[in-house]
């Protein structure tokens, strides 16, 4: 079945050292999304990639960065990770990015920074 | 500015219920789509039904349906009989018009559960 893959599930990392959270897809999208949600709250965007376009929201802390190294996968690199970074990480896919178009979402990687 | 509001954060509904949850929206576009996503407590965002803006017809999907009354700006999810594993937080959500930074923008939510 075409899905939205993302791996680890579950990540453990110390504070201030780099993470690396990927994503990757089978549905052939041009478009795909990271989000960051916390608990009890809504998903909110960091960036999105429109092919190799990189669109990075203005409230997205330069410490968090991303890869696109093909169509199929991509990358959310967390530098120097603080406690407050601590949150549901969720990648997601769509065809196009028009008010149409469903976004399909992995099963998150919940990260938790000690 | 476009904005979503659910106004339930938590709904408690009995087994083989029907249940009703209200979402409305506020935008000055004319095209937009209008999405439910379930999340359990797994954490996946889980696509459930959609609405287009020059749909005349409400969306159904199983036991979801979207009522959706355009000239209020709402698009209500409805769920018909009830289950054990509709226990979960609902979002409805928004995308805008194409452009280099189209994005959905989610309401805050409401988490259903459902009673035995």
């Amino acid at each position: 079945d075409a899905m939205v893959i993302q791996n680890p599930r579950y990540q453990v990392t110390q504070f201030g050292k780099p993470v690396t959270l990927s994503c990757s897809q089978t549905l052939n999208h041009n478009v795909m999304y990271w989000y960051q949600q916390k608990s009890s709250q809504a998903p909110k965007l960091l960036f999105h990639y429109y092919d190799k376009d990189f669109n990075n929201e203005a409230d997205t802390p330069d410490n968090f960065q991303s890869r696109r190294p093909n169509t199929s996968f991509c990358f959310l690199d967390i530098r120097s990770p603080g406690l407050g970074d601590a949150a549901m990480y969720l990648c997601a896919t769509s065809r196009e990015p028009t008010p149409q178009e469903t976004q399909y979402f992995g099963p998150g990687t919940r990260l938790l920074v000690l | 500015a476009q904005k979503i509001t659910q106004t339930q954060p938590g709904m408690f509904v009995q087994e083989k219920e029907a249940v009703t949850l209200d979402c409305t929206y506020d935008t000055s576009d004319q095209s937009y789509g209008l999405f439910w996503y379930k999340q359990p407590s797994s954490g996946e965002m889980i696509f459930l039904i959609y609405q287009g803006s020059y749909d005349e017809q409400n969306a159904t999907e199983g036991r979801y349906s979207l009522n959706f009354q355009k000239a209020r700006k709402s698009a209500n999810l409805v769920i018909s009989a009830s289950q054990l594993g509709d226990s979960a937080m609902y979002f409805c959500a928004m995308r805008e018009p194409y452009s280099s930074a189209s994005k959905i923008i989610f309401g805050s939510g409401t988490r259903l559960s459902i009673r035995p």
